[in-house]
């Protein structure tokens, strides 16, 4: 069975751009979730999103925005990008609501 | 909101040795305890959990144990490995959240 995956593996932007980070959940799961990980720190929870829709946030700005896809996948959009968002973003999926969460590889963004 | 704490930051011990990696948190409410073990360049992967209507849970060299009335849970590895070596990190879930601790890098020296 396949995991989670995300794309890109790195990202390389600009202060002020936009960037878009990828994430396929595991077969089945309809829970995606996005955390933030920072040099040296541990997981920052941004958002959920769960047959579709939006279901939570974390205390993060809203430049921070995703969706879901039908087939559950689910994008990341990072907007007017600052260097403090340089950082490992985390994707991950579950089957049942916030529970047993299955994490990807991350996408390493860094915002020069 | 939640909050979780997570020590030591460091742990470093002889291959064979036990490792204990302790966590408290603060909101009562919280009911689902998992662990990850994240390694160099890689995303987090849930290696053991526990819900709050369970004392203690075993899986081969890893065990989980609960203090629902002291809030805490702790992490037990015996006859650690080098391969243990990474960062392992806390949850409680709380609602429709789940918040982490901090991390502990556990080094395993051969």
């Amino acid at each position: 069975e396949a995991g989670v995956t995300q794309s890109p593996t790195h990202l390389i932007k600009t202060r002020g751009q936009q960037a878009t980070l990828r994430c396929s959940p595991i077969s089945g799961h309809t829970s995606v979730y996005w955390y933030q990980q920072a040099l040296g720190l541990g997981l920052q929870f941004l958002l959920w999103y769960d047959e579709g829709e939006e279901r939570n946030r974390g205390n993060f700005p809203p430049r921070f925005s995703g969706r879901q896809f039908p087939n559950y996948s689910s994008e990341l959009n990072v907007n007017a990008l600052e260097l403090e968002d340089s950082a490992l973003y985390l994707c991950a999926s579950s089957l049942t609501s916030w529970l047993e969460q299955y994490f990807g590889p991350g996408t390493r963004l860094t915002v020069t | 909101g939640e909050n979780v704490e997570q020590h030591p930051s460091t742990l470093s011990v002889q291959e064979g040795d036990s490792a204990v990696i302790k966590c408290t948190y603060s909101d009562s409410a919280s009911n689902y305890f998992p662990w990850y073990k994240q390694e160099l360049g890689k995303g987090p992967q849930l290696i053991i959990d526990i819900r709050s209507n369970v004392g203690e849970k075993k899986d081969q060299r890893i065990a989980v144990t609960l203090n629902k009335t002291a809030k805490h849970f702790s992490l037990h590895i015996t006859e650690t490995q080098p391969e243990d070596s990474a960062v392992y990190f806390c949850a409680a879930k709380a609602g429709n959240m789940l918040t982490f601790g901090g991390g502990t890098r556990l080094m395993v020296k051969p």
